[in-house]
C-alpha cells in the first residue's frame, strides 16, 4: 500500500463547479499535511496548510480527519487557471520525511 | 530572495557518465531534499538531509549519492548514469513541519 494515496482522476469540470479532492495516508503518526499544486512541467507550489480544524483560502477549503487518515481538497466556483494537478503531501515523524501523493489532475473547461 | 536554485536547468548524459546536480538555499533552512518525478508520476524522495553533514535515504536511493557538506547546498551525484534515470529532478527546501519550497527542476536525460 503506498503511504500516501489519491483519486487517480483525472476530473473534468465546467468552469464555476464545485471539485473535491480526496487523500488517504498510511502512517498514523503523520505530523504535517498541506496541498500543493503543479503546473504542467513546473515546480510544485505550496496551495494550503492543512489543520484538523478545516482551514479555508478564498475558494479553497481543506480538511483533515486524523481518526480515518483522510485529507480533502474543495474548490469552489471552479476556474479555467484552476487547471493543474493537485498533490496531497504528508510530513512524518519528526517532520522532514516528506511523501507525496500521485497526484490528481484537473481539467476546467469553459 | 532566491529562495531555491538548482544548477543545472537542463542537461544530456550518456549512459555511464558521472555528474552532480547542485542545490543552493538561501532560507537557513535545516532539511532538504531531492525528489525525482517521471512522466505522469508523482514526486519521488531520493535522499534526504536533516542538518549539515546528514544525508538519509528516501524511497528510490539506488544509483544516486548525495553530501551536504554546508547547510545550504545539498548535491545530488549520479556516477554511472543510466537511461532509467531520466527524469525531473526537484529540490526542496524547509523547517521541521513546515511546507516545502522547490527549486524549478533540472530536466536530465540520459541516452
Amino acid at each position: 500500500r503506498k503511504e500516501v494515496e489519491q483519486d487517480p482522476g483525472p476530473f473534468n469540470v465546467p468552469e464555476g463547479a464545485t471539485v473535491a479532492f480526496n487523500c488517504t495516508y498510511s502512517n498514523s503518526a503523520s505530523q504535517s499535511f498541506f496541498w500543493y499544486r503543479q503546473d504542467c512541467r513546473k515546480e510544485p507550489k505550496l496551495l494550503m496548510s492543512v489543520y484538523s480544524s478545516g482551514n479555508e483560502d478564498g475558494r479553497f477549503t481543506a480538511q483533515l480527519n486524523r481518526a480515518s487518515q483522510y485529507i480533502s481538497l474543495l474548490i469552489r466556483d471552479s476556474k479555467l487557471s484552476d487547471s493543474a494537478t493537485y498533490l496531497c503531501v504528508v510530513k512524518g515523524t519528526g517532520g522532514f520525511k516528506t511523501i507525496f501523493g500521485a497526484g490528481t489532475r484537473l481539467f476546467v473547461k469553459a | 530572495n532566491a529562495g531555491v536554485t538548482q544548477t543545472p536547468k537542463f542537461r544530456v548524459l550518456k549512459t555511464g557518465q558521472s555528474m552532480t546536480l547542485l542545490c543552493a538555499q538561501d532560507m537557513n533552512h535545516e532539511y532538504m531534499y531531492w525528489y525525482r518525478q517521471d512522466p505522469g508520476m508523482g514526486l519521488r524522495l531520493i535522499h534526504y538531509s536533516v542538518g549539515e553533514g546528514t544525508t538519509a535515504k528516501g524511497e528510490v536511493p539506488d544509483g544516486y549519492n548525495v553530501s551536504r557538506l554546508k547547510k545550504q547546498n545539498f548535491l545530488l551525484g549520479l556516477e554511472s548514469a543510466a537511461p532509467s534515470q531520466t527524469s525531473v529532478y526537484f529540490c526542496a527546501s524547509s523547517w521541521v513541519g513546515s511546507p516545502l519550497h522547490f527549486g524549478n527542476g533540472t530536466r536530465l536525460t540520459v541516452t
